[in-house]
């Protein structure tokens, strides 16, 4: 099974701030990652697929890259409502989902 | 637009089968190429993904349960329905199902879940 690592797990930072998540794969997928954002107590919002396509009526602050085993999530200026709990997820071989990374106001 | 709702028991007891059902609209089943997958999320815990089913029937499952997963699909009545027995504490979490897209360029398809249901939490106590 393909395994997913994201770092950092919990990330502070203040609004305005530039923001990346790196998403480590066990073996190599490709461009087969997608990424997804969930706030408390709802249900996760599909951000990018294909490593760097981004999701329609996604803002432009949001951008993705990477290929093979490491990837990236940027936020280019973080705004309030981008706090939130962010998730990668390997489509490769059948689907895995990485242990998040929490982004909280600093 | 699609939308899709899980409707289940929010209490079940240890050893019991759990079933779900999925309805959804906006999409149907019936469709190639669609798809309907199960993912759960345990209190404070990481997505989980469990199964998937596509419009042709075929279905893919998690490892990690040991064959505790059935899914079915009933197209007439757009629904989707996951079954796992011998439910345990550890079970205790809140279950989503999600429309599954793909996205095509000139190499390959990559899925992606577009769409998901509010979840519906369910405990394992006795």
């Amino acid at each position: 099974d393909i395994q997913l690592t994201q770092s950092p797990s919990f990330l502070s930072a203040s609004v305005g701030d530039r923001v990346t998540i790196t998403c480590r794969a066990s073996q190599g997928i490709s461009r087969f990652l997608a990424w997804y954002q969930q706030k408390p107590g709802k249900s996760p919002n599909l951000l990018i697929y294909a490593a760097s396509t981004l999701h329609s009526g996604v803002p432009s602050r949001f951008s993705g890259s990477g290929s093979g085993t490491e990837f990236t999530l940027t936020i280019s200026s973080l705004q309030p409502e981008d706090f939130a709990t962010y998730y990668c997820q390997q489509v490769n071989n059948l689907f895995t989902f990485g242990p998040g990374t929490k982004v909280d106001i600093k | 637009q699609i939308t899709l709702k899980e409707s289940g028991p929010t209490l079940v007891k240890p050893t019991q089968t759990l079933t779900l059902t999925c309805t959804f609209s906006g999409f149907s089943l019936t469709t190639s190429g669609v798809a309907v997958g199960w993912i759960r999320q345990p209190p404070g815990k990481a997505l989980d993904w469990l199964a998937l089913i596509y419009w042709n029937g075929n279905q893919r499952y998690t490892s990690t349960l040991n064959n505790r997963l059935t899914l079915t699909k009933d197209p007439s009545k757009n629904q989707v329905v996951l079954t796992m027995t011998n439910m345990d504490p550890e079970d205790t979490a809140t279950y989503y199902c999600a429309h599954l897209g793909t996205y095509y360029d000139s190499l390959s398809g990559y899925p992606y879940f577009d769409f998901w249901g509010q979840g519906v939490l369910v405990t394992v106590s006795s």
